[in-house]
C-alpha cells in the first residue's frame, strides 16, 4: 500500500513567487495535516483537515499561505508570495477515524526561498 | 493546556551503551503518548505508543512506560546501534478530543561506532 504521497520533493524558487506543495493522503484515511519544519521553529502544525474540511487553522503564518482539500485523495499547500524565511521542510500526515491515530508522515517538500 | 517537554540534545552515545531520553507532559483529559522517529531526509514515523497509564509500548528495542504519578513517558534502549543514530519525538494526543498530536521540540541522537 502506498504512503502519503507529496510532491515535488524539493523545490527552490525566487522570493516573491507563488509555491504550491502537494499531498497525496493514504487511501481511507480522514483526516489530513500539513506541518513545517526547520531548525529554529522545530516542527510546526500549520493546518488539519478532517473529512476535507479544515478544522484548525490557528497555525497558518499568515494571509501568504492558504491550503485546500478539495477531495479526500488531493490537498495543496500554497505560499503566494513567498519569502527566504517559508525555507523549510514541508511534511503532510495523514490519519484515520476519530483519534488521535498514529499518524503517517510523507516523506516531505524541502522548500527554498532566494 | 496540553504540552510535551523532553530532554535537549543532540545526545552522543558510543555504540552499545544504554539509552534514556526523557519526556514529561502535561495534559487534560486521557491522553495517549507516542514516540516517534524521524531518520535523516525522512518523514516522522511511529516508534511506538501507550493508551493508559502503566501500559508499555515497545518497539525495535525500545521501549517506554506510561507514568500517569510522574506524567512522564521516558523513552529506554539497554543498547544502542549507529542506525538509532535519528531525532526522537515525544508526542501526546486527547482521546475522543479531536486528531491532533502535540509534539515535543525532539531529541538528536548520535551513536559513535
Amino acid at each position: 500500500d502506498a504512503g502519503v504521497i507529496q510532491s515535488p520533493r524539493h523545490e527552490v524558487t525566487e522570493m516573491g513567487q507563488e509555491v504550491t506543495l502537494r499531498c497525496k493522503p493514504i487511501s481511507g484515511h480522514n483526516s489530513l495535516f500539513w506541518y513545517r519544519q526547520t531548525m529554529m521553529r522545530g516542527l510546526e502544525l500549520l493546518i488539519y483537515f478532517n473529512n476535507n474540511v479544515p478544522i484548525d487553522d490557528s497555525g497558518m503564518p499568515e494571509d501568504r499561505f492558504s491550503a485546500k482539500m478539495p477531495n479526500a485523495s488531493f490537498s495543496t499547500l500554497k505560499i503566494q508570495p513567498s519569502e527566504p524565511r517559508d525555507s523549510a521542510v514541508y511534511f503532510c500526515a495523514s490519519t484515520k477515524g476519530q483519534g488521535p491515530y498514529e499518524q503517517y508522515f510523507g516523506p516531505g517538500t524541502r522548500l527554498t526561498v532566494t | 493546556g496540553n504540552s510535551v517537554t523532553q530532554m535537549e540534545g543532540p545526545v552522543t552515545l558510543s555504540e552499545e551503551a544504554f539509552l534514556t531520553i526523557n519526556c514529561t507532559y502535561t495534559a487534560t483529559g486521557y491522553p495517549s503518548l507516542f514516540w516517534y522517529v524521524q531518520y535523516p531526509g525522512e518523514g516522522l514515523q511511529l516508534l511506538l505508543k501507550a493508551t493508559k497509564a502503566d501500559d508499555k509500548g515497545s518497539n525495535k528495542g525500545f521501549e517506554a512506560t506510561y507514568r500517569k504519578e510522574t506524567t512522564s513517558f521516558h523513552l529506554e534502549k539497554g543498547s544502542v546501534q549507529v542506525s538509532d543514530s535519528a531525532v526522537y519525538f515525544c508526542a501526546l494526543g486527547i482521546m475522543n478530543r479531536d486528531d491532533k498530536i502535540i509534539f515535543g521540540k525532539g531529541t538528536r541522537l548520535h551513536i559513535l561506532p
